[in-house]
């Protein structure tokens, strides 16, 4: 069964580090979207993708935080530099085509990134 | 404020037991409307969803959730629970004034005990 794949799937960094996660989805998924989940609360979109182009970054804090997906395949999120509040489960899902066509988002296991 | 909510962020069943996690919303119109189950260690999986039409859906794994416009509820069910259950669950919702973008809720942790 076909799965999105990520990496590294626990990162501990200092503060002030730059870190990088990376994400494979579903192959033939046009759409990508990253969420981060804090400890205790829901996941909360940060940016999506429909093939290699941005169109909702609305929630990305664009200061220290980065997203691309260069050949509408795989992706990478950047933070730099990482702040202890980045603490946080980072979540990548995947979808033929944009939400809610149809109706399921195909996540990954995630990155649990920890800032000390 | 604009939300979805999950009141219960734990709950505790015994295995054979019928479960009920509840879910509220507070948009405008009715949104589609999801359950999503976290395994340990696991990514998000869906379990069902409501767009329109019939409003008891069912879903994988023997959960049903029924769709109430006049409470803005969407709670999902199981008659009987298996320790196999054990997870956090999810409910999210697509409101059609926000571009159809999924927003989750804290979700609520599922305990069973044997």
């Amino acid at each position: 069964e076909a799965e999105v794949a990520q990496s590294p799937r626990y990162k501990i960094t200092e503060k002030s580090q730059a870190v990088a996660f990376w994400c494979d989805p579903i192959s033939g998924h046009a759409t990508l979207y990253w969420y981060r989940q804090i400890l205790g609360q829901g996941p909360e979109l940060l940016v999506q993708f429909q093939d290699e182009s941005v169109v909702d970054d609305s929630q990305l804090p664009k200061d220290r935080f980065s997203a691309e997906r260069l050949k509408g395949v795989d992706s990478t999120l950047k933070i730099q530099p990482a702040e202890l509040g980045d603490s946080a489960m980072y979540l990548c899902a995947s979808s033929p085509a944009p939400f809610p066509n149809t109706g399921e988002l195909f996540f990954g296991e995630g990155s649990r990134l920890t800032v000390l | 404020a604009q939300s979805v909510t999950q009141p219960d962020i734990h709950i505790t069943v015994s295995e054979g037991a019928s479960l009920e996690l509840r879910c509220n919303y507070s948009y405008g119109a009715t949104p589609y409307l999801f359950w999503y189950v976290q395994s340990p260690g696991q990514g998000l999986q869906l379990l069902l969803k409501y767009f329109s039409g019939d409003t008891l859906v069912q879903g994988i794994k023997g959960f049903e959730a029924e769709f109430k416009r006049s409470q803005s509820s969407f709670n999902l069910r199981k008659p009987s629970v298996h320790w196999s259950d054990a997870a956090e669950y999810f409910c999210a919702v697509a409101p059609r004034e926000y571009g159809n973008k999924l927003v989750f809720g804290a979700g609520t942790i599922l305990r069973v005990k044997s």
